[in-house]
């Protein structure tokens, strides 16, 4: 069955405090992988996507790396507007065009 | 207007009666969903459109009625339903590539309906 977990379930970071965020996939066959950012009381909005293992995308302070069984999210001095609760999600080969999501982290970042 | 809207952006029910969610797209995309978003639970895929045709999801209780007039307006209709069933529900859309190449696109989402059912 396939499978998204990410962890840690919440983070508190300092204002310029560098951390990563986790997310761990066991799919047959993956067809890529998206990072989305949801801000309270709002939709997800795509960040990345990452379709091979070893390869990186960067967005400001966001780095996304991806090997063969999970993806790494990035965060390089944060600032408080980058609290929000990140998603990761894989396209499996044998599920169409849908997506299979993770629970997501929630990120606080303190001022 | 661009992007995905979704009225209403909140809604409390009680359990007899009937409402319905909509969704609005101006991406030009082909393909419309329904997710369901529980509190520290994956997002749960509902229902998919996609190039005219519906892709349902076999666990999705009958109480939860979905209707594609078109490729930019969806519908999801409620009727009966149980507490359990509050949550936000998300639309989104993307473009899906007709022959399966295994092109990726994004989904856009919409800001969501947060439903109660009393």
């Amino acid at each position: 069955e396939d499978q998204v977990t990410q962890s840690p379930e919440a983070l508190r970071l300092q204002e310029g405090e560098s951390s990563s965020l986790n997310c761990s996939y066991t799919v047959s066959g993956l067809r890529g992988l998206f990072w989305y950012r949801q801000d309270p009381g709002k939709g997800p909005e795509f960040l990345f996507t990452l379709y091979s293992a070893g390869e990186e995308k960067e967005k400001e302070r966001l780095k996304a790396t991806l090997t063969k069984k999970e993806s790494f999210l990035h965060i390089t001095a944060p600032k408080p507007e980058d609290s929000a609760t990140y998603l990761c999600a894989v396209q499996p080969d044998n599920y169409g065009q849908n997506f299979v999501f993770g629970p997501g982290t929630r990120l606080s970042v303190l001022p | 207007e661009t992007g995905v809207t979704q009225t209403p952006r909140h809604l409390v029910m009680g359990m007899t009666n009937k409402k319905s969610l909509k969704c609005e797209q101006h991406l030009g995309h082909n393909a419309m969903y329904w997710y369901k978003q529980s509190a520290k639970k994956p997002l749960e895929l509902m229902f998919v459109y996609s190039l005219e045709e519906r892709v349902e999801n076999n666990s999705v209780p009958s109480r939860f009625s979905p209707e594609c007039p078109n490729s930019s307006h969806l519908f999801l209709h409620l009727h009966t339903l149980q507490p359990e069933d509050s949550a936000l529900y998300l639309c989104a859309s993307s473009h899906r590539d007709r022959w399966y190449r295994g092109i990726n696109e994004k989904l856009f989402f919409g800001s969501g309906t947060q439903l109660s059912v009393l």
